[in-house]
């Protein structure tokens, strides 16, 4: 199995360009979660979908931030316009089913630095 | 307001010593416990789990210890090595039933050879 699988690995724009970021979990799973990795707040949950639907989506600092899982192979994180403070490492991260572990697998990450 | 708190950004230990990383939570409700471990570059990989109704959970060399009533928790590294060096994340799933974890800041282990 390929894990999760994240891209772009690094992104670099500038503030006020459109951002997206992308995610295919792993197959079978049927939970999906979007992370921010910062040094002051360590790793904060944005958002997390079950079976494709967003359940939660309390950690998602502003408007400028959305989330979609159009289907249960592939989820974006798009943050438009893009600001200096969202410079960040992103996680995603999948979770198998109701009879699967607790655990989540997490995706390699996408370092976004926002100029 | 951090529920879930690792006091110590980092710790250094020496190789074969026991290595003891903290975490402290503040939600009496917090019902399952992880810690998750983090190389440079990559994304966190799952390390050990307890449940609230226990109270010490081992494998291998790792062993997390749970104390409810002080609402802390503890994972021990014995030996330990110098690929345990990393940063350690614990996390509290919350709320019940759900599979929403609250992750702490984490603390960077290095093992001293």
């Amino acid at each position: 199995d390929a894990g999760v699988i994240q891209s772009p690995r690094h992104e670099v724009t500038e503030m006020g360009q459109e951002v997206t970021l992308r995610c295919k979990p792993i197959s079978g799973h049927n939970s999906l979660f979007w992370y921010r990795q910062t040094m002051m707040r360590g790793l904060e949950l944005l958002i997390y979908f079950n079976n494709n639907v967003p359940i939660d989506d309390s950690g998602m600092p502003e408007d400028r931030f959305s989330a979609k899982m159009p289907n249960a192979s592939f989820s974006t994180l798009k943050i438009q316009p893009s600001e200096p403070r969202d410079s960040a490492v992103y996680f995603c991260a999948s979770r198998s089913g109701p009879r699967g572990g607790n655990e989540q697998f997490f995706g390699p990450g996408t370092r976004l630095t926002v100029l | 307001d951090q529920q879930v708190k690792q006091n110590s950004p980092s710790l250094s230990v020496q190789e074969g010593r026991i290595s003891i990383l903290n975490c402290d939570y503040t939600n009496s409700m917090f019902d399952y416990f992880l810690w998750y471990k983090k190389y440079p570059a990559e994304g966190p990989t799952f390390l050990i789990s307890i449940s609230s109704i226990k109270d010490k959970n081992e494998d291998g060399r790792f062993t997390v210890f749970l104390n409810k009533s002080a609402k802390h928790l503890s994972l021990h590294i014995v030996p330990s090595q110098p690929g345990d060096s990393a940063v350690y994340f614990c996390a509290a799933k919350h709320p019940p039933g759900t599979y929403k974890y609250i992750f702490g800041t984490g603390t960077r282990l290095k093992v001293l050879a």
